[in-house]
């Protein structure tokens, strides 16, 4: 089964630190390029960061650029984001998702919560 | 602010179709053929309906369908089912990120 789960979420108070997982399984990890996609409590979906298949190219939203870091470990499975400085409005559930082709992401995890408060 | 716009909600009976619009420009919708749908059903994760403006992931049925007229791509739900509610985004390649770019989202009901 083809399955992505994240963790990592939880509260932290504003200008913390926080660095989110992403398990994959199920499929060759390692030839797929990755997204992070979060949703703010009420909102709609927002492209966070993206992460080539090598990890030799990263993409950041605006939003986040100079405060998230995106990286994998094609060994493990695994893709990360580093966040730092964080924000009220960096609160969201952080889904991580397989990229197939631009705009096209067709697999999800189930997400994790971020909240950012003191 | 968006990037792309859908209409905040739409509704439909039982058996009829309903049709749900994103608007963007010729940076995005309009010059690619990469404009994608995800529903996403409450408290759940968004799931690919439609790829590439009309392309369906295998196991999404044939009652959705896209398409594209400029710079505005189209859902079309056909046979509403009350399992059809749920929000539903665009999403489409453009030219200034490297990402591409959601709608808002629009709120589909069953009625």
């Amino acid at each position: 089964e083809v399955l992505l789960v994240e963790s990592g979420g939880g509260l932290v108070q504003p200008g913390g630190s926080l660095r989110l997982s992403c398990a994959a399984s199920g499929f060759a990890f390692s030839t797929y390029p990755m997204n992070w996609v979060r949703q703010a409590p009420g909102t709609g979906l927002e492209y966070v960061s993206g992460i080539s298949s090598d990890g030799g190219r990263t993409y950041y939203a605006n939003s986040v650029k100079g405060r998230f870091t995106i990286s994998r470990d094609n060994s493990k499975n695994m893709m990360y984001l580093q966040m730092g400085s964080l924000r009220a409005e960096d609160m969201a559930v952080y889904y991580c998702a397989r990229k197939l082709i631009p705009a096209t992401m067709d697999v999800w995890g189930k997400g994790t919560t971020v909240t950012v408060s003191s | 602010q968006s990037a792309l716009t859908q209409p905040p909600s739409a509704s439909g009976s039982p058996g009829q179709s309903v049709t749900i619009s994103c608007t963007g420009t010729s940076s995005d919708v309009g010059g690619y053929n990469y404009v994608s749908w995800y529903q996403q059903h409450p408290g759940k994760a968004p799931k690919l309906m439609i790829y590439e403006v009309s392309k369906r992931p295998s196991g999404v049925p044939d009652r959705f369908s896209g398409s594209k007229s400029g710079n505005t791509a189209s859902l079309t739900v056909s046979g509403l089912q009350a399992e059809d509610e749920a929000d539903y985004y665009c999403s489409s390649y453009a030219v200034s990120n490297n990402f591409g770019v959601f709608g808002g989202g629009t709120k589909l009901t069953v009625l």
